[in-house]
């Protein structure tokens, strides 16, 4: 079946350090893959998104590749910021209709 | 600002009743929306596609006539979960498809937590 692993949070950082979320998948065909983003009292948001081998997503200093010879999404960002903290899900379409797979999601704070 | 509006943000009810959240897309037209449901430390499962104007597709495993589903307009979609118990207690959030002529977008919803006691 088709699923998302994320690496297990709590990560704590501090400002400007660098940013590294794992993430993985299992897909039967060819999926999109994605980074939400929630912040405190606040609706999931896209933050970045790639549609296909090799591309590379990127949005508000953050980027991910799609690499499908590790099946791997894994969101970087070089220098946090204490506003980054959210918790990150990734999620992977199958189909265009809007239908997600996510994984458990990944609580980042950011300390000054 | 948000395009996607769920009512209420948090909820408590008794063991036994039924409560009802709304998701309401704020500025556009949503043939489709998705309820999802997350348990601590879990990943968001889709529970159903709600379809405007007709009955809402239910994931395997989720009980359809415990958790209600009613899109009855273009911009409205509501889940109630009947009869509620302790273990129905969850965080839901819904998503709302904006179809465009470049593609569809996803939105979603602030969610809302539902605590049975």
């Amino acid at each position: 079946g088709n699923s998302v692993t994320q690496m297990e949070g709590p990560v704590t950082l501090s400002e400007e350090a660098f940013l590294t979320i794992n993430c993985t998948y299992t897909a039967t065909g060819y999926p999109s893959l994605f980074w939400y983003v929630q912040y405190p009292g606040e609706g999931l948001q896209l933050l970045l998104k790639a549609t296909k081998a090799d591309d590379k997503g990127s949005n508000k200093g953050f980027e991910a590749t799609y690499r499908k010879e590790t099946t791997s999404f894994h969101l970087e960002k070089g220098s946090v910021q204490v506003s980054d903290s959210a918790v990150y899900f990734c999620a992977l379409s199958i189909s265009q209709g809007g239908k997600l797979i996510f994984g458990q999601g990944t609580e980042l704070s950011v300390k000054p | 600002g948000a395009v996607v509006s769920q009512h209420p943000s948090w909820v408590i009810c008794k063991s036994g009743t039924s409560v009802k959240i709304e998701c309401r897309s704020l500025d556009f037209q949503a043939t489709t929306m998705f309820w999802y449901r997350q348990f601590p430390k879990q990943s968001l499962m889709l529970m159903a596609t709600s379809n405007e104007g007709s009955k809402a597709t239910y994931e395997q495993g989720v009980e359809k006539d415990k958790f209600l589903i009613n899109h009855a307009s273009l911009t409205l979609s509501t889940l109630t979960v009947t009869s509620a118990h302790p273990e129905d207690s969850s965080f839901y959030i819904c998503s709302a498809r904006r179809e465009g002529a470049g593609g569809n977008t996803i939105y979603f919803g602030e969610g809302s937590w539902l605590t049975v006691v």
